[in-house]
């Protein structure tokens, strides 16, 4: 299993570009989640998706769109770039909402906006 | 809104001495809080989980409810220990993670 992935690891992006990130994972999970991570400030919430056909905003879903067509995708869009959004993103999914379970991560996509 | 916080950006210890990553939370009610890694050109991991209290890689945490505190300890450090360190918590009712801002850790021979 390759359990989460990201497509691409890297891009470099234009003010005003747009762009799709896209995350997979093949464990049949049924909640996904998009982070950022920046220096000093940890991994923050963008969306999350708590089943197909469903999302739901984050701690900072400004400039960014999800869609969840498909249960084992979960893909994060920037409409029009911003050099604030240049950032690591990354992937997560777990089996279920209950607290306890465990969040897989996949390997994260570095962007930058010039 | 619940929050997570690590005060230390940066910790650094020698090899074979005890270390002690701190974490404080704030939430009215009860939360489950994690440990999760991040060694270096790896994807992030769970480390530990105070529901299981269980001991992984020699480290340790425990639940100060008083204290509001997750602090995770290890005895005796190692250099492959050196990574990114993030304590996370989540509230009872759903499962979205609230992270702290991290602590990196590096372990000299």
């Amino acid at each position: 299993n390759a359990g989460v992935t990201q497509t691409p690891k890297f891009r470099v992006l234009k003010t005003g570009q747009s762009m799709t990130l896209l995350c997979a994972q093949d464990m049949n999970h049924e909640y996904m989640y998009w982070y950022r991570q920046d220096p000093g400030m940890g991994l923050r919430l963008i969306h999350y998706s708590v089943g197909e056909g469903t999302t739901a905003k984050g701690e900072v879903p400004d400039g960014y769109n999800v869609s969840r067509l498909k249960k084992q995708n979960f893909l994060l869009g920037l409409e029009s770039a911003a050099p604030s959004q240049t950032s690591v993103y990354f992937c997560a999914s777990s089996s279920s909402g209950r607290s306890y379970n465990e969040q897989f991560f996949g390997p994260g996509t570095r962007l930058t906006v010039l | 809104a619940q929050r997570v916080t690590q005060p230390e950006k940066l910790l650094s210890v020698f090899k074979g001495a005890p270390v002690e990553l701190k974490c404080n939370y704030s939430y009215s009610g009860s939360p489950e809080l994690f440990w999760y890694v991040q060694y270096s050109r790896q994807r992030l991991q769970l480390l530990l989980r105070h529901i299981s209290r269980e001991s992984i890689k020699g480290f340790t945490a425990d639940l100060n409810k008083g204290e509001t505190s997750f602090h995770l300890k290890k005895p005796f450090a190692q250099e492959e220990d050196s990574a990114m360190y993030y304590c996370a918590l989540v509230v009872a009712s759903g499962s979205r993670l609230t992270f702290g801002e991290g602590t990196q850790l590096t372990v000299n021979p």
